[in-house]
């Protein structure tokens, strides 16, 4: 199956500041779906990109599939305090596998 | 339109007891599959059902076993239970088969082993 690695494990954001999360693959990805959970809650669907160097965005999310559909990233800009939580990138082979997810606080 | 509802929220149980968790997925979708997340080992894929059939199995013990009935409802079950298996069980649907589309998660089931 296709196994997903993210980067980092832990965000710890200023309020306002922007950050990067990182999910990448050894094998080319038949697409990916990115999910946020927030303490206590369940993960919840947030985006999925198919194509080579995909581009979405969500307000202040910027989510981005490599050229090779090898790696993605989701971008947060000037983050708040509503963005606390653990953000999972899963690819779907068969099955959907989750990435370990970046865990994000934010600091008032 | 209704979410994906687990039930129970919560259960403790203890040591060599078997669970039953349930799962009603989203009016519609007939696609069900079961994770278990845990601090350590994050969300791990249990098993996928479609149309009453076990599609795919994750790398899990034969304990843990479940169903589907023709409504879609979903059932999974562990037996003789072990300490490592306390975790939060989500239970997840989607409208087509298998997943590779938006998978919509119930709240979960937190079991607790003693």
């Amino acid at each position: 199956g296709q196994q997903v690695m993210q980067i980092p494990q832990y965000q710890h954001v200023q309020e306002g500041e922007d950050f990067t999360t990182y999910c990448n693959s050894s094998t080319t990805l038949s697409n990916i779906q990115w999910y946020k959970q927030r303490p206590g809650g369940h993960p919840v669907f947030l985006i999925q990109l198919v194509k080579s160097g995909e581009v979405k965005k969500q307000k202040r999310l910027t989510f981005q599939f490599g050229e090779a559909k090898k790696n993605s990233s989701l971008h947060i800009t000037a983050t708040q305090t509503t963005d606390v939580g653990t953000y999972f990138c899963a690819s779907y082979d068969y099955k959907l596998s989750f990435g370990a997810g970046t865990t994000v606080t934010v600091r008032a | 339109k209704a979410g994906v509802t687990q039930t129970p929220r919560y259960l403790i149980k203890t040591r060599g007891q078997q669970v039953t968790l349930s799962c009603s997925p989203i009016s519609g979708h007939r696609s069900v599959s079961w994770y278990q997340q845990t601090p350590g080992q994050g969300l791990q894929f249990l098993f996928e059902y479609f149309s009453e059939t076990q599609r795919n199995k994750g790398n899990f013990p034969g304990r843990f076993s479940g169903r589907q009935f023709s409504n879609s409802r979903s059932e999974m079950n562990v037996s003789t239970l072990e300490l490592g298996d306390s975790a939060l069980y989500l239970c997840a649907s989607s409208l087509v088969k298998a997943m590779n589309t938006e998978a919509f998660f119930g709240q979960g089931t937190r079991l607790t082993v003693v």
